[in-house]
């Protein structure tokens, strides 16, 4: 069974602009979430998506959006991209939502960089 | 509120020795708690989970992790160390009540470093 991808890998944008960043969760997984990676911060939980309903936020401004599509596949989007969101962005896909004992089955990330 | 804890940035041990990552954990009632590792350039991945039942979990490549309620932690352990264990390694938490998602809460992690 495949496991999650997410694409692009690398992208570099500039500071204003937007960008979009895509997730194909494990075929018959249903809940995709997302997470920002810093080393600062470290993993900080952005939202997740379960049958394409926004189930749970973290504390991240509204530039930060997702969406989720029928396929479950799920897109985030970043608008207005500061110098700090320059990060590792990670998807993640799990069997449902509110069963918290599934775990979660994470793709390689989406380094994203603005300058 | 929930919290995770990995009091030890850096691990180093000699391949063979056994090798230990702290996590201690902060929720109210019994948590879910999750081991992940993290290569370079690599995303997570899974390594064990308790939920219930046997304080000690059996995971993956070998690891394994003892829950301590009275000591609110999940240490990650393994016999013998090699050194393609050396990677990043994850502590999370997840409160059972929380019935609204899957979002897990992570510690800082703790780089294991493995040498031969």
């Amino acid at each position: 069974k495949a496991g999650v991808t997410q694409t692009p890998r690398y992208l570099i944008k500039t500071r204003g602009q937007q960008v979009t960043l895509s997730c194909s969760p494990i075929s018959g997984h249903r809940s995709v979430s997302w997470y920002q990676q810093t080393p600062g911060q470290g993993l900080q939980f952005l939202f997740e998506y379960f049958s394409e309903t926004q189930r749970n936020k973290g504390n991240f401004p509204g530039r930060f959006s997702g969406r989720q599509f029928s396929n479950s596949r799920s897109e985030m989007n970043v608008s207005t991209l500061e110098l700090g969101d320059s990060a590792l962005y990670l998807c993640a896909s799990s069997l449902g939502s509110g069963l918290p004992g599934y775990e979660q089955y994470f793709g390689p990330g989406t380094r994203l960089t603005v300058t | 509120a929930q919290s995770v804890a990995q009091p030890e940035d850096q691990v180093n041990v000699a391949e063979g020795n056994p090798l230990t990552v702290k996590c201690t954990y902060s929720v109210s009632g019994n948590p879910y708690l999750f081991w992940y590792v993290q290569y370079p350039n690599r995303g997570l991945q899974f390594l064990l989970k308790y939920i219930t039942g046997d304080n000690l979990v059996k995971g993956s490549y070998g690891f394994e992790a003892e829950f301590n309620k009275s000591q609110t932690s999940f240490h990650l352990k393994k016999p013998s160390a090699l050194v393609s264990d050396s990677a990043l390694y994850f502590c999370a938490v997840r409160d059972p009540r929380d019935q609204a998602g899957t979002a897990l809460i992570f510690g800082k992690g703790t780089t294991l470093s493995v040498s031969s």
